[in-house]
């Protein structure tokens, strides 16, 4: 079936370590994301590509990075900067429209926890 | 950056129709509104997007006034698997899409 897999489901993570968490999508959609959902709120956006090899920062990008060098995959990696990582997110694609008309394609979620 | 407002929570009973509106003042021209619907521990899955009067497909209807200033999710007979969060986002041209806290209907037996 075509559709974006995030893993792991559930990941922990240590003080100081960085985690990354994977998403693939086999939609053949240009344009992928990342978002961060925290408990009760809506999504804010960290990072998007709308093309491989290229990618721009949301509104909370600060202690994450990202990376586009295949089209089907956009792994976001948590790092040590960011100091309040537990949350909810998501990975999403899209054929790229424009800003005015997109729509979105979610996976089901990665829960990252701090030990 | 058109911006939405949306109720923070509905309650409805079963077999109900549930309107849900959604306030955009200020809305370009060229932008579409677009519904998401998420329930716990999921990511949002797209329900609905219309850019004016009415649009209908196999799971709601979007009803947009002439003016465009608003915009309502109009769900038929409701069960409890309707219970989610309803999040309306509106293009904003150059910007990437927000998603604000949305609506959480819950539906009750």
């Amino acid at each position: 079936d075509g559709g974006i897999t995030q893993s792991p489901k559930y990941l922990f993570r240590k003080e100081g370590q960085n985690v990354t968490l994977s998403c693939e999508q086999n939609l053949n959609h240009d344009a992928m994301y990342w978002y961060r959902q925290d408990p009760g709120q809506g999504l804010r956006l960290i990072y998007y590509s709308q093309i491989v090899n290229d990618f721009q920062k949301g509104d909370i990008a600060e202690g994450y990075s990202v990376s586009r060098e295949k089209k089907e995959s956009f792994p976001l990696t948590v790092t040590s900067a960011q100091k309040n990582p537990t949350a909810f997110y998501l990975c999403a694609s899209s054929t790229w429209t424009g800003w005015d008309n997109e729509k979105l394609f979610f996976g089901s979620g990665t829960q990252l926890s701090v030990l | 950056l058109a911006k939405t407002t949306q109720p923070i929570s509905m309650d409805s009973y079963e077999g109900q129709e549930v309107n849900i509106t959604c306030s955009h003042n200020n809305i370009a021209t060229n932008d579409y509104i677009t519904w998401y619907q998420q329930f716990p521990s999921q990511g949002p899955r797209f329900i609905i997007q219309g850019y004016k009067t009415k649009v209908t497909n196999e799971v709601a209807s979007l009803f947009i006034p002439a003016d465009r200033k608003s915009s309502t999710l109009s769900l038929p007979r409701v069960s409890l698997s309707d219970t989610a969060v309803y999040y309306c986002l509106v293009g904003s041209g150059n910007t990437p899409l927000v998603f604000g806290k949305g609506t959480r209907l819950s539906v009750i037996a």
